[in-house]
């Protein structure tokens, strides 16, 4: 089955405790992207990837580093979480940046403490 | 910083009616177009894409392009109580923002029988 998988689906975590959370496609997409989704502002794009060993800022970068060592995994990795780090977090794939469709993951809800 | 606007909502439609949902956006450059359907909890799935002036139709839902006025719309025919969701509109970035989507905060619909 084509899907995106994230890991873990709920996470509680403390200030300053690295964390990494895992996303891999099998669908051999070229394009991955990471997003937040907070109450009242939407989807914010964090990170993206256009194709192995290429990343990109999204609108809030900060705070967070994606690696694309492999096409179909895309991991997000909090080096000191925060607070202002509690959301919703989705991972995305989709065949190419130009016109495709994405394809999301089920969502990793982190709540930093 | 793209900008995709869409009408604030929460929109509520009887059983039978016709939803409309409205997106603008800011970017000239923009070429692809999607609107997304996410219910409560879950993750964000696509309901049609549109890349060229004019409407795309697909079975009850018909998305309506306008480039010139930098408009997209999104009409549910005959909505259905299963059609109440958060619908999301995205817009990917033209010439040197290629590779990013801006999607808009979301209208909630709600369909009363």
């Amino acid at each position: 089955e084509a899907q995106v998988t994230q890991n873990p689906r709920y996470l509680i975590t403390v200030t300053g405790k690295k964390l990494t959370v895992t996303c891999s496609q099998n669908m051999n997409h070229e394009y991955m992207s990471w997003y937040r989704q907070d109450p009242g502002l939407g989807l914010r794009q964090i990170y993206y990837s256009m194709n192995v060993e290429v990343t990109d800022k999204g609108d809030v970068p900060e705070g967070y580093k994606v690696s694309r060592k492999e096409k179909r995994n895309f991991p997000l990795i909090l080096e000191s979480p925060s607070p202002n780090q509690t959301s919703l977090y989705f991972c995305a794939s989709s065949r190419d940046s130009k016109d495709s469709p994405l394809h999301f993951g089920n969502g990793t809800r982190l709540t930093v403490t | 910083q793209k900008e995709v606007e869409q009408n604030s909502g929460p929109l509520s439609v009887p059983e039978g009616a016709i939803a409309s949902l409205n997106c603008t956006y800011s970017d000239r450059g923009s070429q692809s177009f999607f609107w997304y359907r996410q219910y409560s909890g879950k993750s964000p799935e696509l309901i049609m894409f549109i890349y060229s002036n004019g409407d795309k139709e697909d079975g009850r839902f018909t998305a309506q392009l306008n480039k010139a006025s930098q408009y997209v719309s999104l009409l549910i025919r005959d909505s259905q109580p299963s059609d109440s969701a958060t619908y999301l509109c995205a817009v990917n970035g033209g010439g040197s923002t290629l590779g990013r989507l801006y999607f808009g905060r979301g209208t909630q619909l709600t369909v009363w029988p």
